[in-house]
């Protein structure tokens, strides 16, 4: 398994601006994962990150808007840019360590007025 | 492509009860299956998973499910439930060649004094 953690846990945020969410893990993992979980509904695969290689999204989400760094095998960030209301959700990032089950972290709670 | 299905957005038990989640599933390949939970303003954690070993998988907190091909189906059950088992669970697959996750869209599980 893995410890994951988040920064921030939660934020509201102005339309037009941009937020940066950290996902750390407490040992080095290759493959990393965003999602998103827009209200009530379930979670949604936004890209894999993985260390040495461009970040890979699913169709619907673009580079421009949701931007990853992956510097290290123990970190990550996201960046939701030019936020709107729609954009209220809550963010988790996950691993999967040996290639079989992805842990998550507790996720960031985005509220865009 | 792969999918799930999970056949009840609501379930209510009395404590006490036997609760059942369904989940019917599909697959191109050989899946990997898993359950995991979300409890009120947490990240998911998992409960059990399938990768292609016994049928009747085991897991945490007296929950268990047990793999169906015939029906494609992996059915959640526990005995006796519990006021801390409301929660939202989520039925989730795998293809294995990817490392991708497809989540079905939630049981939300109350449980009645």
């Amino acid at each position: 398994s893995a410890v994951i953690s988040q920064k921030p846990s939660r934020d509201i945020c102005q339309r037009g601006t941009s937020l940066t969410i950290q996902c750390q893990v407490d040992s080095q993992v290759t493959m990393m994962f965003w999602y998103r979980q827009q209200p009530g509904q379930s979670l949604t695969l936004i890209a894999t990150a993985n260390q040495g290689s461009e970040a890979t999204y699913e169709s619907g989400f673009v580079i421009d808007k949701f931007p990853i760094s992956r510097p290290n095998l123990t970190f990550s960030t996201l960046t939701v840019s030019n936020m709107s209301p729609e954009d209220s959700s809550i963010y988790l990032c996950s691993v999967d360590p040996a290639g079989e089950t992805q842990y998550f972290g507790p996720g960031t709670r985005l509220l865009v007025l | 492509a792969q999918s799930v299905t999970q056949l009840d957005s609501h379930v209510s038990v009395s404590e006490g009860t036997p609760v059942l989640l369904r989940c019917n599933y599909s697959s191109s390949y050989s899946p990997s299956l898993f359950w995991y939970v979300q409890h009120p303003n947490k990240g998911l954690q998992l409960l059990l998973k399938y990768t292609s070993a016994a049928t009747l998988v085991k897991g945490i907190n007296g929950f268990e499910a047990e793999f169906k091909k015939s029906e494609t189906s992996f059915h959640l059950t526990k005995p006796s439930a519990h006021m801390s088992d409301a929660a939202e669970y989520f039925c989730v697959v795998s293809d294995q060649s990817d490392y991708k996750l497809s989540f079905g869209a939630g049981t939300t599980v109350t449980v009645r004094a």
